[in-house]
């Protein structure tokens, strides 16, 4: 299996502010790697995938970059809907693996 | 729209049984993988197994193999994961997605409400 490891686990920030989410695989998996939001008592939902493609409908501050084995969420200006848990997920292989979450909390 | 709807969770002893099924509408049901990822309490997300468009292949994370079992009806539009000799540590939050994607590179494109299911006695 691909291990994914991501950082940081909690990170705490203000409106407005630019925040980075790392992941980092195991071992290399091309740019076969999606981002999850996902708020308290509901479902995923997809932000990106192919590690820098933006879902339909996802707001343009959210960006992907990375390939091989690290890779990047960035939230350019942090809105008050972006507090929530993120994680990565590969589809390079199976057993298909995620994150351990990343939790953006209010500063 | 897109819609999956899980049904069937509750609470089962250690060592029960329990059938999910998700209810799919608003796409055609028979032309996508289609998975089921669960989430323990407070915990993260870890997918279960997943099924191939006319259910010819099925994959599944370790942890369940031998113990649950996907499938399809497409005329009925429905998934179903069947678990059986169930553990504690199965008690999470099921969720039915929709994959998408070229081959088998699938990512979960949409995902259901989810349905819980608790293992205790």
């Amino acid at each position: 299996a691909i291990w994914m490891t991501q950082s940081p686990s909690l990170l705490s920030a203000s409106t407005g502010d630019r925040v980075t989410i790392s992941c980092r695989m195991s071992q290399g998996i091309s740019s076969y790697l999606a981002w999850y939001q996902q708020k308290p008592g509901k479902a995923p939902e997809l932000l990106i995938y192919a590690a820098s493609t933006l879902q339909s409908g996802v707001p343009s501050r959210f960006s992907g970059s990375g390939s091989g084995t690290d890779f990047t969420l960035t939230i350019s200006c942090l809105q008050s809907e972006d507090f929530a848990t993120y994680y990565c997920q590969q589809y390079y292989s199976f057993p298909r693996t995620f994150g351990q979450g990343t939790k953006v909390e209010i500063k | 729209e897109v819609q999956l709807v899980e049904s069937g969770g509750g609470l089962v002893q250690p060592g029960g049984s329990l059938r999910l099924s998700c209810a799919a509408s608003g796409f055609t049901f028979s032309s996508y993988w289609m998975s089921w990822v669960r989430q323990a309490p407070g915990k993260g997300l870890e997918w279960v197994a997943n099924i191939k468009q006319d259910g010819s292949e099925k994959y599944y994370v370790d942890s369940v193999k031998g113990r649950f079992t996907i499938s399809r009806d497409n005329a009925k539009n429905s998934l179903y994961l069947q678990m059986n000799s169930l553990r504690a540590e199965d008690t999470a939050v099921y969720y039915c997605a929709r994959e998408f994607g070229s081959w088998y590179a699938q990512y979960f494109q949409h995902w259901g409400q989810g349905t819980l299911v608790t293992v205790s006695s």
